[in-house]
């Protein structure tokens, strides 16, 4: 069974660029899940989505944004990209729902990105 | 805040030795912990996980402990082999919020367990 796909594997970009990130679920999961990982920590929230809708948002600035399709991929986008930007960025799905609280959240092996 | 972390940034042991793997979390209204191992290159991939309505879980030569009056958690790992070595994280989350940020992982900063043959 195919598990949590993210694409690009590997990105350079430069200060002041944008950049879409792209995530494709496991098959059945609704909700998706954005973390960014700085080499050396744990991954660190985000955004969720579920049902297309935003339900959850970490505390990142509002260069940060997300969006879920209909088939319940999801883009993450950066604009204005700085040096600290720099990190891994993974993707989550899990079969959590509003009825059935917690459930665990699957990962993709995440886009590097990296700035220059 | 929210905070989990790790008592033990590394840990070595010898192969077919015993691994326990520590973390503490400071929100005491967590309700839902996850142990996540990460190898080099990959993501977080899931281990075994344990509500708060509940002690001990056990997997396949895994078991997790739920200390909640301390708000301490474990991972033993039986028998550990090499290839164990990896990064394991514990993560927690909060209960549901009228459905807004649920889901969201905090997570700790990892111990490195590095199994020797």
């Amino acid at each position: 069974d195919a598990g949590v796909t993210q694409s690009p594997t590997h990105l350079i970009k430069t200060r002041g660029q944008q950049v879409t990130l792209r995530c494709s679920p496991i098959s059945g999961h609704k909700s998706v899940s954005w973390y960014q990982q700085v080499l050396g920590q744990g991954p660190q929230f985000i955004f969720q989505y579920y049902e297309k809708e935003e339900r959850g948002r970490g505390n990142f600035p509002d260069r940060f944004s997300a969006r879920q399709f209909p088939n319940y991929s999801s883009e993450l986008n950066v604009n204005a990209l700085l040096l600290g930007d720099s990190a891994l960025y993974l993707c989550a799905s899990s079969l959590a729902s509003l009825g059935t609280g917690n459930q665990p959240q699957h990962f993709g092996d995440g886009t590097r990105l990296s700035i220059l | 805040g929210e905070s989990v972390g790790l008592h033990l940034p590394t840990l070595s042991v010898q192969e077919g030795d015993n691994s326990i793997i520590n973390c503490a979390y400071s929100n005491s209204a967590s309700d839902y912990f996850i142990w996540y191992k990460q190898e080099s290159g990959k993501g977080p991939q899931f281990i075994i996980d344990i509500r708060s309505n509940m002690d001990k879980r056990q997997g396949q030569r895994v078991t997790v402990l739920l200390n909640k009056t301390v708000k301490h958690l474990s991972l033993q790992i039986a028998a550990t082999q090499p290839g164990d070595s990896a990064v394991y994280f514990c993560a927690e989350s909060s209960p549901y919020a009228g459905g807004t940020s649920y889901g969201k992982l905090t997570f700790g900063q990892g111990t490195i367990l590095t199994v020797h043959p």
